[in-house]
Protein backbone atom coordinates (compact mmCIF):
# COMPACT_ATOMS: atom_id res chain seq x y z
CA UNK A 1 0.00 0.00 0.00
CA UNK A 2 1.12 3.53 -0.85
CA UNK A 3 2.30 5.35 2.06
CA UNK A 4 3.49 9.38 2.89
CA UNK A 5 4.99 9.65 6.38
CA UNK A 6 5.97 13.10 7.60
CA UNK A 7 8.34 14.31 10.30
CA UNK A 8 8.31 15.85 12.73
CA UNK A 9 4.48 15.63 13.72
CA UNK A 10 4.52 19.02 15.60
CA UNK A 11 6.77 21.73 15.80
CA UNK A 12 7.08 25.01 17.57
CA UNK A 13 9.00 27.50 16.21
CA UNK A 14 10.25 31.44 17.02
CA UNK A 15 9.07 33.46 14.50
CA UNK A 16 12.00 34.81 12.25
CA UNK A 17 13.39 31.10 12.37
CA UNK A 18 13.91 28.81 9.59
CA UNK A 19 12.57 24.98 9.30
CA UNK A 20 12.57 22.07 7.48
CA UNK A 21 9.46 19.48 7.14
CA UNK A 22 10.24 16.26 5.99
CA UNK A 23 8.10 13.92 3.90
CA UNK A 24 9.09 10.33 3.06
CA UNK A 25 6.89 8.12 0.27
CA UNK A 26 6.60 4.61 -0.89
CA UNK A 27 4.65 5.73 -3.73
CA UNK A 28 6.54 4.44 -7.03
CA UNK A 29 6.52 5.37 -9.61
CA UNK A 30 5.30 8.94 -9.17
CA UNK A 31 3.28 11.63 -10.99
CA UNK A 32 3.71 14.84 -9.04
CA UNK A 33 4.33 16.04 -5.05
CA UNK A 34 2.55 18.69 -3.65
CA UNK A 35 2.62 20.41 -0.75
CA UNK A 36 -0.36 21.77 1.28
CA UNK A 37 -0.85 24.78 3.63
CA UNK A 38 -4.04 24.04 5.86
CA UNK A 39 -4.91 26.71 8.70
CA UNK A 40 -6.69 26.27 11.47
CA UNK A 41 -10.59 25.25 10.39
CA UNK A 42 -9.95 26.01 6.97
CA UNK A 43 -9.20 23.75 3.87
CA UNK A 44 -5.62 22.70 2.37
CA UNK A 45 -4.40 25.23 0.02
CA UNK A 46 -1.50 24.26 -2.44
CA UNK A 47 1.46 25.38 -1.40
CA UNK A 48 3.73 23.89 -4.70
CA UNK A 49 4.35 20.90 -6.80
CA UNK A 50 6.76 19.16 -8.70
CA UNK A 51 7.29 16.57 -10.95
CA UNK A 52 9.75 13.66 -10.80
CA UNK A 53 12.26 15.58 -12.72
CA UNK A 54 12.35 18.62 -10.57
CA UNK A 55 14.32 19.18 -7.64
CA UNK A 56 13.56 22.23 -5.88
CA UNK A 57 10.31 24.73 -6.66
CA UNK A 58 9.73 27.71 -4.45
CA UNK A 59 6.69 29.91 -3.76
CA UNK A 60 8.01 32.92 -1.68
CA UNK A 61 9.68 31.83 1.63
CA UNK A 62 8.54 28.48 0.99
CA UNK A 63 10.91 26.20 -0.84
CA UNK A 64 10.57 22.35 -1.53
CA UNK A 65 12.82 19.96 -2.82
CA UNK A 66 12.48 16.59 -4.16
CA UNK A 67 15.14 13.52 -4.42
CA UNK A 68 13.19 11.44 -6.16
CA UNK A 69 16.21 8.30 -5.51
CA UNK A 70 15.38 8.12 -1.94
CA UNK A 71 11.93 9.37 -2.18
CA UNK A 72 12.10 12.05 0.18
CA UNK A 73 10.96 15.76 0.10
CA UNK A 74 11.32 18.59 2.24
CA UNK A 75 9.29 21.87 2.81
CA UNK A 76 12.15 24.67 4.36
CA UNK A 77 9.93 27.36 5.45
CA UNK A 78 12.74 30.98 5.53
CA UNK A 79 12.21 34.11 8.29
CA UNK A 80 8.80 32.18 9.69
CA UNK A 81 5.76 34.34 10.14
CA UNK A 82 2.91 34.18 12.81
CA UNK A 83 0.55 33.37 9.75
CA UNK A 84 2.86 30.63 9.06
CA UNK A 85 1.13 28.39 11.91
CA UNK A 86 -0.58 25.75 9.99
CA UNK A 87 -0.58 22.06 9.22
CA UNK A 88 1.71 21.28 6.34
CA UNK A 89 0.53 18.54 4.33
CA UNK A 90 2.69 16.17 1.73
CA UNK A 91 0.72 14.77 -1.37
CA UNK A 92 2.18 12.34 -3.83
CA UNK A 93 0.13 11.41 -6.98
CA UNK A 94 1.42 8.00 -8.92
CA UNK A 95 1.08 8.25 -12.70
CA UNK A 96 -2.36 5.56 -13.03
CA UNK A 97 -4.59 8.90 -13.96
CA UNK A 98 -7.29 7.53 -11.65
CA UNK A 99 -8.86 10.18 -9.58
CA UNK A 100 -8.13 7.84 -6.65
CA UNK A 101 -4.67 7.94 -6.26
CA UNK A 102 -3.39 10.40 -3.81
CA UNK A 103 -1.79 9.74 -0.95
CA UNK A 104 -1.84 11.94 1.59
CA UNK A 105 0.41 12.13 4.82
CA UNK A 106 -0.87 12.80 8.26
CA UNK A 107 0.10 16.10 8.16
CA UNK A 108 2.93 18.32 10.14
CA UNK A 109 1.91 21.21 12.41
CA UNK A 110 3.61 24.14 12.98
CA UNK A 111 3.41 26.64 15.52
CA UNK A 112 4.84 29.74 14.92
CA UNK A 113 5.58 31.91 18.73
CA UNK A 114 6.34 35.53 18.33
CA UNK B 1 -19.38 33.82 -4.33
CA UNK B 2 -16.76 32.22 -6.28
CA UNK B 3 -15.68 29.13 -5.04
CA UNK B 4 -16.54 26.17 -3.42
CA UNK B 5 -18.64 26.00 -0.13
CA UNK B 6 -20.04 23.69 2.42
CA UNK B 7 -22.79 23.40 4.71
CA UNK B 8 -23.30 22.96 7.37
CA UNK B 9 -20.03 24.13 8.91
CA UNK B 10 -20.34 22.54 12.15
CA UNK B 11 -23.32 19.51 12.91
CA UNK B 12 -24.20 17.48 15.76
CA UNK B 13 -26.55 14.40 15.43
CA UNK B 14 -27.34 11.18 16.77
CA UNK B 15 -26.31 7.88 15.81
CA UNK B 16 -28.75 6.38 13.22
CA UNK B 17 -30.14 9.36 11.86
CA UNK B 18 -29.27 10.37 8.59
CA UNK B 19 -27.59 13.42 7.51
CA UNK B 20 -26.68 15.01 4.58
CA UNK B 21 -23.63 17.58 3.71
CA UNK B 22 -23.82 19.75 1.03
CA UNK B 23 -20.64 21.22 -1.49
CA UNK B 24 -21.67 23.58 -3.79
CA UNK B 25 -18.66 24.59 -6.33
CA UNK B 26 -18.88 27.57 -8.92
CA UNK B 27 -16.20 26.88 -11.41
CA UNK B 28 -17.96 24.57 -13.57
CA UNK B 29 -14.92 21.88 -12.31
CA UNK B 30 -15.76 18.90 -13.66
CA UNK B 31 -14.23 16.61 -10.98
CA UNK B 32 -15.58 16.60 -7.19
CA UNK B 33 -14.51 14.46 -4.44
CA UNK B 34 -15.18 14.32 -0.48
CA UNK B 35 -12.68 13.34 2.43
CA UNK B 36 -12.70 12.71 5.82
CA UNK B 37 -9.98 14.02 7.93
CA UNK B 38 -9.37 12.39 11.53
CA UNK B 39 -6.68 12.75 13.55
CA UNK B 40 -3.44 10.71 13.42
CA UNK B 41 -4.51 10.19 9.36
CA UNK B 42 -4.04 11.89 5.97
CA UNK B 43 -6.96 12.88 4.10
CA UNK B 44 -9.23 9.97 3.05
CA UNK B 45 -11.13 10.11 0.07
CA UNK B 46 -15.27 8.96 0.37
CA UNK B 47 -15.94 9.43 -3.34
CA UNK B 48 -15.48 11.09 -6.41
CA UNK B 49 -17.22 12.37 -9.21
CA UNK B 50 -15.76 12.82 -12.48
CA UNK B 51 -18.93 14.72 -13.97
CA UNK B 52 -22.29 14.87 -13.34
CA UNK B 53 -24.37 11.44 -13.00
CA UNK B 54 -20.76 9.93 -12.43
CA UNK B 55 -19.74 8.25 -9.14
CA UNK B 56 -16.97 5.69 -7.80
CA UNK B 57 -15.65 5.13 -4.83
CA UNK B 58 -12.63 5.99 -2.82
CA UNK B 59 -11.06 4.88 0.13
CA UNK B 60 -13.63 4.28 2.33
CA UNK B 61 -16.96 4.33 1.29
CA UNK B 62 -18.95 2.53 3.28
CA UNK B 63 -22.05 3.87 5.25
CA UNK B 64 -21.83 7.18 3.02
CA UNK B 65 -24.36 7.78 -0.29
CA UNK B 66 -24.03 10.41 -3.19
CA UNK B 67 -25.38 11.55 -6.20
CA UNK B 68 -24.75 14.22 -8.59
CA UNK B 69 -27.36 15.45 -10.44
CA UNK B 70 -25.75 19.30 -11.37
CA UNK B 71 -22.24 19.35 -12.17
CA UNK B 72 -22.03 22.24 -9.55
CA UNK B 73 -23.40 20.19 -6.09
CA UNK B 74 -22.37 17.11 -4.59
CA UNK B 75 -23.95 16.05 -1.58
CA UNK B 76 -23.02 13.37 0.79
CA UNK B 77 -25.37 11.44 2.97
CA UNK B 78 -24.69 9.18 5.57
CA UNK B 79 -27.90 6.96 5.73
CA UNK B 80 -27.51 5.83 9.24
CA UNK B 81 -24.95 7.61 11.25
CA UNK B 82 -22.22 6.02 13.78
CA UNK B 83 -19.67 7.41 15.77
CA UNK B 84 -17.39 6.42 13.82
CA UNK B 85 -18.35 8.89 11.41
CA UNK B 86 -17.63 11.70 13.52
CA UNK B 87 -15.01 13.90 11.61
CA UNK B 88 -14.08 17.00 9.26
CA UNK B 89 -15.29 16.45 5.94
CA UNK B 90 -14.04 18.13 2.75
CA UNK B 91 -15.32 18.65 -0.34
CA UNK B 92 -12.54 19.26 -3.46
CA UNK B 93 -13.51 20.12 -6.40
CA UNK B 94 -10.71 20.23 -9.79
CA UNK B 95 -10.88 20.89 -13.45
CA UNK B 96 -10.95 18.80 -16.46
CA UNK B 97 -7.89 16.92 -15.46
CA UNK B 98 -7.28 14.31 -12.40
CA UNK B 99 -3.44 15.91 -12.14
CA UNK B 100 -4.75 19.60 -11.38
CA UNK B 101 -4.75 20.93 -8.02
CA UNK B 102 -7.77 20.31 -5.89
CA UNK B 103 -9.55 23.38 -4.45
CA UNK B 104 -11.07 22.31 -1.33
CA UNK B 105 -13.71 23.75 0.75
CA UNK B 106 -13.60 25.01 4.35
CA UNK B 107 -15.33 21.68 5.25
CA UNK B 108 -18.02 20.20 8.06
CA UNK B 109 -16.98 19.18 11.49
CA UNK B 110 -19.70 16.72 12.01
CA UNK B 111 -20.09 15.30 15.88
CA UNK B 112 -22.05 11.82 16.08
CA UNK B 113 -23.37 11.25 19.91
Amino acid sequence: KNQVEQSPQSLIILEGKNCTLQCNYTVSPFSNLRWYKQDTGRGPVSLTIMTFSENTKSNGRYTATLDADTKQSSLHITASQLSDSASYICVVRDPSGSARQLTFGSGTQLTVLP
Amino acid sequence: DAGITQSPRYKITETGRQVTLMCHQTWSHSYMFWYRQDLGHGLRLIYYSAAADITDKGEVPDGYVVSRSKTENFPLTLESATRSQTSVYFCASTPRSSYNEQFFGPGTRLTVL
